[in-house]
């Protein structure tokens, strides 16, 4: 069956540092979606990524879908305290479901 | 905020007990789905109500039901409740064409099985 495992699975960054997290899947994606989860909160919506090479922006935050399809990635540039939380990668599959990777824990130290 | 509502917020429930989860989704949209969140795991999806019907179900059991009522909102029913059904409930809904619509999710349900 399908994995989508997200690397690494903690990290710890100064503020102020820039923070990578990497979304890889066993088979082709086919929407990546991105979402972040404060600690006791829900996941919430951050971005949709469609076509192979796909590159977006929201202000420090870069998002990247692989030429084949199968990994995406999540770029923080000099992190803040606000960005603390869980950050998931996720497929929306045929029957228009989530199927969410392992997620990334990011803790920033003030 | 999404506009979708959870209720309860917590639940504590026993082994054997049944349960029933309440969802009422974004206005416009047509789709609830659902998901169980196990502490410190990636949501898994339970599944789908479009338009009254199950329209796509994740690797659950079957004493994990549901319904979808005519103004959209949701109910997930959970029978026979074990340890490992202690977990953050999510629902989201979306409003469900053709395409891969966006899903928003709503605040959740933690259930504490005892």
């Amino acid at each position: 069956g399908q994995q989508v495992m997200q690397i690494p699975q903690y990290q710890h960054v100064q503020e102020g540092e820039d923070f990578t997290t990497y979304c890889n899947s066993s088979t082709t994606l086919s929407n990546i979606q991105w979402y972040k989860q404060r600690p006791g909160g829900h996941p919430v919506f951050l971005i949709q990524l469609v076509k192979s090479g796909e590159v977006k922006k929201q202000k420090r935050l870069t998002f990247q879908f692989g030429e084949a399809k199968k990994n995406s990635s999540l770029h923080i540039t000099a992190t803040q305290t606000t960005d603390v939380g869980t950050y998931f990668c996720a497929d929306q599959t045929g029957a228009n479901n989530l199927f969410f990777g392992t997620g990334t824990r990011l803790t920033v130290i003030p | 905020e999404t506009g979708v509502t959870q209720s309860p917020t917590h639940l504590i429930k026993t082994r054997g007990q049944q349960v029933t989860l309440r969802c009422s989704s974004q206005s416009g949209h047509n789709t609830v789905s659902w998901y169980q969140q196990a502490l410190g795991q990636g949501p898994q999806f339970i599944f789908q109500y479009y338009r009254e019907e199950e329209n796509g179900r994740g690797n659950f059991p079957p004493r994990f039901s549901g319904l979808q009522f005519p103004n959209y909102s949701s109910e997930l029913n959970v029978n026979a409740l074990e340890l490992d059904d202690s977990a953050l409930y999510l629902c989201a809904s979306s409003w469900s064409g053709q395409g891969k619509e966006t899903q928003y999710f709503g605040p959740g349900t933690r259930l504490l099985v005892l």
